[in-house]
């Protein structure tokens, strides 16, 4: 399809694995952001990339977090030792450019749980 | 430290009626407002946008209105429809070399239209 799409959908795990997330954004698009929410939380910035590069990781909670991006396309979310507390909705966005205004388009998300 | 704040979780209105949805925040520095509308399992989508030189901006039956001394901005949808129905995050974006990589989110209003 055209727009962004995000695997898996859901995903449960054990507390202490590690889960990684994708994020296929739209072609063309050289921004790609990685946010989530958490139950009665508003979006939470975790990351984006302008191209392969990641200038903002403010957003990452933990060094258990870390992305890449490859090709200027696929990017993939790594939480390393989960814990109930990363327990969200991952959502990936993409856009045309970082700078300005440009819209973004999201995802459908990826419904994390950590048991 | 919510800078972005949308008071009211939830919102219920007749339909053909009009829907005021609220936002409030605190950053002065913020130059740039959104508003995403998200329907269940999906990703969020750019509904309307508002730059802090304007005070209103109209879409069809979306308008929003910028009230900057009050650091308060409001979407309104008149006439609401039951296809209204949906979780509503207002977005706000830093000035002025800033743009989507800075967007903080509120924690969204589900909206209600009661047919």
């Amino acid at each position: 399809g055209a727009g962004v799409s995000q695997s898996p959908s859901n995903k449960v795990t054990e507390k202490g694995k590690d889960v990684e997330l994708r994020c296929d954004p739209i072609s063309g698009h050289t921004a790609l952001y990685w946010y989530r929410q958490s139950l009665g939380q508003g979006l939470e910035f975790l990351i984006y990339f302008q191209g392969n590069s990641a200038p903002d990781k403010s957003g990452l909670p933990s060094d258990r977090f870390s992305a890449e991006r490859t090709g200027g396309s696929v990017s993939t979310l790594t939480i390393q030792r989960t814990q109930q507390e990363d327990s969200a909705v991952y959502l990936c966005a993409s856009s045309l450019d970082a700078r300005g205004y440009e819209k973004l388009f999201f995802g459908s998300g990826t419904q994390l749980s950590v048991l | 430290d919510q800078q972005v704040k949308q008071n009211s979780p939830s919102l219920s209105v007749q339909e053909g009626r009009i829907s005021i949805l609220n936002c409030d925040y605190t950053n002065s520095m913020f130059d740039y407002f959104l508003w995403y509308k998200k329907y269940p399992a999906e990703g969020p989508t750019f509904l309307i946008s508002i730059s802090s030189i304007k005070d209103k901006n109209e879409d069809g039956r979306f308008t929003v209105f910028l009230n900057k001394s009050a650091k308060h901005l409001s979407l309104h949808i008149v006439p609401s429809q039951p296809g209204d129905s949906a979780v509503y995050f207002c977005a706000a974006s830093l000035a002025p070399n800033f743009g989507n990589e800075k967007l903080t989110f509120g924690t969204g209003t589900r909206l209600t239209i009661i047919p």
